[in-house]
């Protein structure tokens, strides 16, 4: 299942660090996401981003930073990476739009370990 | 903003029982409501949805409900399967002024035991 694909599948780094996650999507939806789920499993949105806008939730670091060189790609750059930033990150994609459908698909996920 | 509250946070049932797991939302003007169930290690994948203005969908022996006055909607897994054991997460959707934006609650673990 390739619909939506994230690299690297695990990434363990060093405090302070600036990595990058990248993301997929060949379902020629409209609309991607990026979600951090903690250890407690809770699923938390970060971003949205369709064609048209880019939404920042606000409880977001702005370390966390979204990239998205096309329609199809929608990259994850964290700055200055702390402890608690530990966390399995899954990216998704929506068709979108008001008369789209909202069920959104999630990629396999990145299980980030910050020592 | 949106807020789920789902319950209970773990479940375990008897291979061939029922499950049902509640979530309640706050914005009524949430439209759409899927469920996913997250396998260990894996992805969320979505199982089944409903929208605002249906009030039951089943799909063999999966079932949603929904009521959008006291908005509230249940997940019902009938003759369970320890394959069903997983933690499942409900949602609501909220789109709008530029803002897609899928709120989930805390998942309930469930367990199926043979």
């Amino acid at each position: 299942d390739t619909a939506v694909s994230q690299t690297p599948k695990y990434l363990v780094t060093q405090m302070g660090n600036d990595k990058s996650i990248k993301c997929e999507q060949n379902l020629g939806h409209d609309t991607m996401y990026w979600y951090k789920q903690d250890s407690k499993k809770f699923l938390k949105i970060m971003f949205s981003y369709n064609n048209k806008e880019l939404i920042i939730n606000e409880t977001v670091p702005n370390r966390f930073s979204p990239k998205s060189p096309d329609k199809a790609h929608l990259n994850l750059h964290i700055n200055s990476l702390e402890l608690g930033d530990s966390a399995v990150y899954f990216c998704a994609s929506s068709q979108g739009g008001l008369t789209g459908t909202e069920t959104q698909y999630f990629g396999p996920g990145t299980r980030l370990l910050v020592l | 903003g949106e807020n789920v509250e789902q319950h209970p946070s773990t479940l375990s049932v008897q291979e061939g029982d029922s499950a049902v797991i509640k979530c309640t939302y706050s914005d009524s003007a949430s439209n759409y409501f899927p469920w996913y169930k997250q396998e260990l290690g894996k992805r969320p994948q979505l199982i089944i949805d409903i929208r605002s203005n249906v009030g039951e969908k089943k799909d063999q022996r999966i079932a949603v409900t929904l009521n959008k006055t006291a908005k509230h909607f249940s997940l019902h897994i009938t003759e369970t399967q320890p394959e069903d054991s997983a933690v499942y997460f409900c949602a609501a959707f909220e789109s709008g002024a530029g803002s897609y934006q899928l709120t989930f609650g805390k998942g309930t673990k469930l367990s199926v035991i043979p």
